[in-house]
């Protein structure tokens, strides 16, 4: 069973329709991340939380908000999905303290807006 | 953070060597350098990091420039499960987070 868990891992949406994108982790890391990929843009940080009482925006946080439930569960919502954020997105984890700062990365959840 | 340029695309044939660069002139004293690949329809996975010293482990090396503003992955023997993009990322050490630019896809011949 993988680590880190993405699901669903793919999905296709209408224009303003509620999405939440879920992540779980059985590492038992404290710090979370959500990522979005766009082809030939890398991975783009869109929200991160160091414990369940930290939540902290990335580089492109407009027009999504993340819930971290439990240390294991931290979900990405997109409240009216619109076509431009049809992408890949990826959850990662990375525990405090790490001397290699390596996170550790789901398998992708593939978003499509029409 | 800091930005880092790498080549879009690089080519090697299987069981050379394969250098892959990174420019990264604004790096500060206390910035990692870190590498990560994602093969073909995976999430990124980590492969190597350092801060001044070259480091070597199982999958690879890494050669930091002397002034640290630019540094090269080094795989030694490109296999065909080598084709992937790599990403060089600079970490701050009072920032947790990574990210991620375009990387180098790498293409391995047979």
């Amino acid at each position: 069973d993988a680590d880190v868990t993405q699901t669903p891992r793919n999905r296709i949406t209408k224009t303003g329709k509620r999405i939440m994108l879920e992540c779980s982790q059985t590492k038992g890391h404290d710090r979370m991340y959500w990522y979005r990929q766009d082809p030939g843009l890398g991975l783009r940080l869109i929200y991160y939380s160091f414990d369940v009482k930290d939540i902290n925006k990335g580089e492109i946080s407009d027009g999504y908000s993340v819930s971290r439930q439990a240390q294991a569960k931290f979900s990405l919502s997109l409240e009216s999905a619109i076509p431009n954020q049809t992408a890949l997105y990826f959850c990662a984890t990375r525990p405090s303290g790490s001397n290699t700062g390596e996170l550790f990365f789901g398998e992708g959840s593939r978003l499509t807006v029409l | 953070d800091a930005k880092t340029t790498q080549p879009n695309s690089m080519e090697s044939n299987e069981e050379e060597p394969v250098h892959l660069p990174c420019n990264h002139s604004t790096i500060s004293g206390t910035d990692y350098i870190h590498w990560y690949r994602q093969l073909p329809s995976q999430g990124p996975e980590y492969v190597i990091h350092g801060l001044t010293s070259n480091v070597n482990n199982r999958m690879a090396s890494l050669a930091i420039a002397e002034d640290r503003k630019s540094s090269t992955l080094i795989l030694h023997r490109a296999t065909l499960r080598d084709a992937a993009v790599y990403y060089c990322i600079l970490r701050g050490n009072a920032g947790n987070m990574l990210t991620f630019g375009g990387g180098t896809r790498l293409m391995v011949k047979p």
